[in-house]
């Protein structure tokens, strides 16, 4: 088993720039999820899904968008890149959101 | 509101000495769920435990060690003669059964001196 892959492990984009961070797993879990983890602050939630086809906002949607058209993909896409937008980016998955989540390794984004 | 704090922003001890590392919840839910996980310097985030509020019993596991206390709202963590490799940032978090979100404490980087 993988468990959850990220890919890319670092990229930096201009602002303006669009991007798509890629995240898979493998374990058959319902529940994934995208965090943004800044410098001093715990994480936060950007969006999660319970589901195929079913997704939600976090703490902090603003400027990302995501899909969920199978059970192991989330990816979540940058529209316009800015700079308040560098950070370390985590997607996680879990059986249910009840239940502990299972992270990938992190994207490093810097926005220029 | 519900919320995780984590007062301790910082700990550093030298190796072999205990630590515990602070967590105190907030919930209006009487059924939740609390969590630690590890972040290592090379930044992978681990999970280390999962409690339920109806489980109030401490959980031992090695050198680790948790005291949930509901009576004072707090999820604590001790490491028992503590080593180098401890050394990282741990995180509480919380979450609910009416919820979808985990909230997340701010961390505590624990610092293991040789």
């Amino acid at each position: 088993n993988a468990g959850v892959t990220q890919t890319p492990k670092f990229q930096v984009l201009k602002t303006g720039q669009s991007m798509t961070l890629q995240c898979a797993q493998d374990m058959n879990h319902e529940y994934m999820s995208w965090y943004r983890q800044d410098p001093g602050m715990g994480l936060r939630l950007i969006h999660y899904s319970v589901g195929a086809g079913i997704t939600d906002q976090g703490e902090v949607p603003n400027g990302y968008n995501v899909s969920r058209s199978t059970t192991e993909d989330f990816p979540l896409r940058l529209l316009s890149a800015a700079p308040s937008q560098t950070s370390v980016y985590f997607c996680a998955s879990s059986y249910s959101r009840l239940y502990e989540e299972y992270f990938g390794p992190g994207t490093r984004l810097t926005v220029t | 509101a519900q919320k995780v704090t984590q007062a301790q922003t910082e700990i550093s001890v030298v190796e072999k000495e205990d630590v515990t590392l602070d967590c105190v919840y907030e919930t209006r839910d009487t059924t939740y769920y609390l969590f630690w996980y590890k972040q290592p310097p090379s930044g992978e985030l681990v999970f280390l435990i999962r409690r339920n509020s109806f489980d109030e019993q401490n959980e031992i596991s090695g050198r680790y060690s948790w005291n949930f206390q509901k009576s004072t709202s707090s999820f604590n963590f001790t490491i028992t003669a503590s080593q180098v490799v401890d050394s990282a940032v741990y995180f509480c978090a919380l979450s609910w059964d009416s919820n979808y979100q985990l909230i997340w404490g701010a961390g505590t980087k624990l610092i293991i001196k040789p």
